[in-house]
């Protein structure tokens, strides 16, 4: 599982509320990735993160802000949580050969918190 | 931008028989493709990954094939158990660094 952890693992939070999902790897892996996961859209990139304090945005980052202060973890908040960010979503992590910035490419993901909002 | 197919959405075949999972995708420009299982309610096991420069990779009974030019993938698992059934989803990298783009999966059940 690469060492990856996901918290919560559920939450029902309401509409207008702040929420914040985090990503823990105990790999010391560089890259990270936070997809959601829909029924007919299936998993879409919502921020990603090539090192501490260097994230960019994916495809579907409207409503999202992320933060990485350590290696460690990632951060996913929703500022204000809407029912269209109700989904699954999932951590990822690309491995790092020898701790240099060579990604070894293939991508393992975490278990996913499923997020409710009401 | 990049669009990823799974055809069919579904499959069902008894146990033993030849799995052959289809993905296709409409820019031809990628880094490399990956296939995944997910199995209800976790998340996604790298199976196979296949570089842009490569035809096919191979793992015990799984292997899969590439033809970038035709934007095709397939995936073939050998004597199928009940055990593959999950969903497969493949998912396609533009360029390195992983961002990728993910098919709708295939759901497949192997039926004792």
């Amino acid at each position: 599982d690469a060492g990856i952890t996901q918290s919560p693992r559920h939450k029902v939070t309401e509409t207008g509320t702040p929420v914040t999902l985090r990503c823990h790897q105990t790999e010391n892996h560089r890259y990270m990735y936070w997809y959601r996961q829909d029924p007919g859209h299936g998993l879409r990139l919502i921020h990603y993160s090539y090192g501490v304090k260097d994230t960019d945005k994916g495809e579907v980052s409207d409503g999202y802000s992320v933060s990485r202060s350590k290696t460690e973890d990632f951060l996913l908040t929703l500022e204000s949580a809407t029912s269209s960010q109700t989904s699954v979503y999932f951590c990822a992590i690309t491995p790092t050969s020898g701790g240099s910035s060579v990604s070894t490419d293939t991508q393992y993901f975490g278990p996913g918190t499923r997020l409710t909002v009401l | 931008k990049q669009e990823v197919t799974q055809i069919p959405a579904a499959l069902s075949v008894p146990e033993g028989e030849n799995l052959v999972l289809n993905c296709s995708f409409t820019d031809s420009a990628i880094y490399n493709l990956q296939w995944f299982r997910q199995d209800p309610g976790k998340g996604l096991t790298s199976l196979l990954l296949i570089q842009s420069s490569q035809r096919e990779q191979t793992s015990g009974r799984l292997n899969a094939s590439l033809d970038k030019s035709s934007g095709r993938s397939t995936l073939y698992i050998a004597a199928s158990q009940p055990g593959d059934s999950a969903t497969y989803l493949c998912a396609v990298d533009k360029a390195a660094g992983n961002k990728l783009t993910f098919g709708g999966g295939t759901r497949v059940l192997v039926k004792p």
